[in-house]
């Protein structure tokens, strides 16, 4: 099966600019896409296809996808952006999460 | 206004067969691209995708688990059916239903439920 794989947790300092990698074989052909979750929360889409943000996500937040590796970048991190992000690709049959990424902005 | 509303049983035994419903509003399955996915999240744990119904009735399924699920669509009532058979306690999450959207290679969940927890106990 497909796997994404995600680095545990990222620091970030407020203010700075926070980058999570997502990666894949060929994740580049296929669309990806990202989840922030905060604690006792449900899942919340902050980008699809690769670069888009859904209405009402800050502009701080962007996204690429080229090769192995797509990335979720927020920039000017802000104290409220820390949560756990997963990204999710499709392959034409099933859906993939990654492994989440814990952001901690300190 | 999209929502969606996982509704099912909080505690089930081992072997026993869960089942649980998604009651939406806001959208019609009908639309072009859109689908239901059922996910699942234990405690502490990553997500975990189960499976996905689309507007055609093609259903999709994690590899590892689609001996045990079932999925299945009720358009008239609004509402999307997921079944797990045999139930074990590392089954023990919590089950978000969420509105998708699948065309080609790109497919995401846009609007989530609030979760149903359901915990596997004798």
């Amino acid at each position: 099966s497909y796997e994404l794989t995600q680095p545990p947790s990222v620091s970030v300092s407020p203010g700075q600019t926070a980058t999570i990698p997502c990666s894949g074989d060929k994740l580049g052909d296929r669309y990806a896409c990202w989840y922030q979750q905060k604690p006792g929360q449900s899942p919340l889409l902050v980008m699809y296809r690769d670069t888009k943000r859904p209405s009402g996500i800050p502009e701080r937040f962007s996204g690429s996808n080229s090769g192995n590796t797509a990335t979720l970048t927020i920039s000017g991190t802000q104290a409220l952006d820390e949560a756990d992000y997963y990204c999710q690709a499709w392959d034409g049959s099933t859906v993939e999460f990654g492994g989440g990424t814990k952001l901690t902005v300190l | 206004q999209v929502t969606l509303r996982e509704s099912g049983p909080a505690l089930v035994k081992p072997t026993q067969t869960l089942t649980l419903t998604c009651t939406f509003s806001g959208f019609s399955l009908t639309t072009t691209a859109m689908c239901v996915s059922w996910v699942r999240q234990p405690p502490g744990k990553a997500l975990e995708w189960l499976a996905l119904i689309d507007r055609d009735d093609d259903k999709y399924y994690n590899t590892s688990l689609k001996t045990r699920l079932t999925i299945s669509k009720d358009t008239s009532r609004n509402q999307v059916v997921l079944k797990m058979t045999n139930m074990d306690p590392v089954d023990t999450a919590t089950y978000f239903c969420a509105r998708a959207s699948k065309d080609g290679y790109n497919s995401y969940m846009d609007v989530w439920g609030k979760g149903t927890t359901v915990t596997v106990s004798s």
